[in-house]
């Protein structure tokens, strides 16, 4: 079955120090997103690639980092500049103009 | 400006039906999705409306008005599992989508 995975589920760190967070899918599509959720907020788009080494800061850009090698593959690296990082953290897919319909499970992150 | 806005929480009964709505502000506008995501887990897509009108899928079913910047979710013959946040987005071209902050919905027996 198609789908996105994401790894881990539950992830910890310390203050200071960089995490990276995997985001795989086996769809075929072009487009894939990264969102943020905080409790009692909603969905806040971090960064966005249309297509292979091709990527778009999102609204709240500031102390992430992706990168786009492979079309199935879209991590995203949580640096230490990122001030508040712990949070769930989304990734998605879809085919353009066909509507954001694919969510993976989420990874969340709790820094210490 | 781009804004979303939709009730925190609703509480109903099990059997009944419940109508969450959600209004919006989006330049370009694009469509409306609506999702569905219990606690601690990924959003599950229900509904896409980009005309007016209604759209019928099983239990649920989805309104939009674009004239008046309107959409509301209706959920039928509530169960117990359909307790769970859900959550508005509208989209401005092709990969800007602007989401709600959730509405909680609690289904009581």
């Amino acid at each position: 079955d198609g789908g996105i995975t994401q790894s881990p589920k539950y992830l910890f760190r310390k203050e200071g120090q960089n995490v990276t967070l995997s985001c795989e899918q086996n769809l075929n599509h072009d487009a894939m997103y990264w969102y943020r959720q905080d409790p009692g907020q909603g969905l806040r788009l971090i960064y966005y690639s249309q297509i292979v080494n091709d990527f778009q800061k999102g609204d709240i850009a500031e102390g992430y980092s992706v990168s786009r090698e492979k079309k199935e593959s879209f991590p995203l690296t949580v640096t230490s500049a990122q001030k508040n990082p712990t949070a769930f953290y989304l990734c998605a897919s879809s085919i353009p103009d066909r509507g954001l319909k694919f969510f993976g499970p989420g990874t969340r992150l709790t820094v210490l | 400006g781009q804004n979303i806005d939709q009730p925190t929480e609703m509480t109903a009964t099990e059997g009944a039906i419940v109508q969450i709505n959600c209004t919006y502000q989006t330049s370009g506008f694009n469509g409306l999705f609506w999702y569905q995501q219990h606690a601690g887990e990924a959003p599950t897509f229900l509904s896409y409306n980009v005309l007016d009108g209604l759209e019928e899928k099983g239990r649920f079913s989805s309104f939009l008005s674009r004239s008046k910047g309107y959409s509301y979710l209706l959920l039928k013959e509530l169960q117990m599992k359909d307790s769970a946040s859900y959550l508005c987005a509208s989209t401005s071209g092709t990969y800007k989508y602007i989401f709600g902050t959730g509405t909680r919905l609690k289904v009581l027996a």
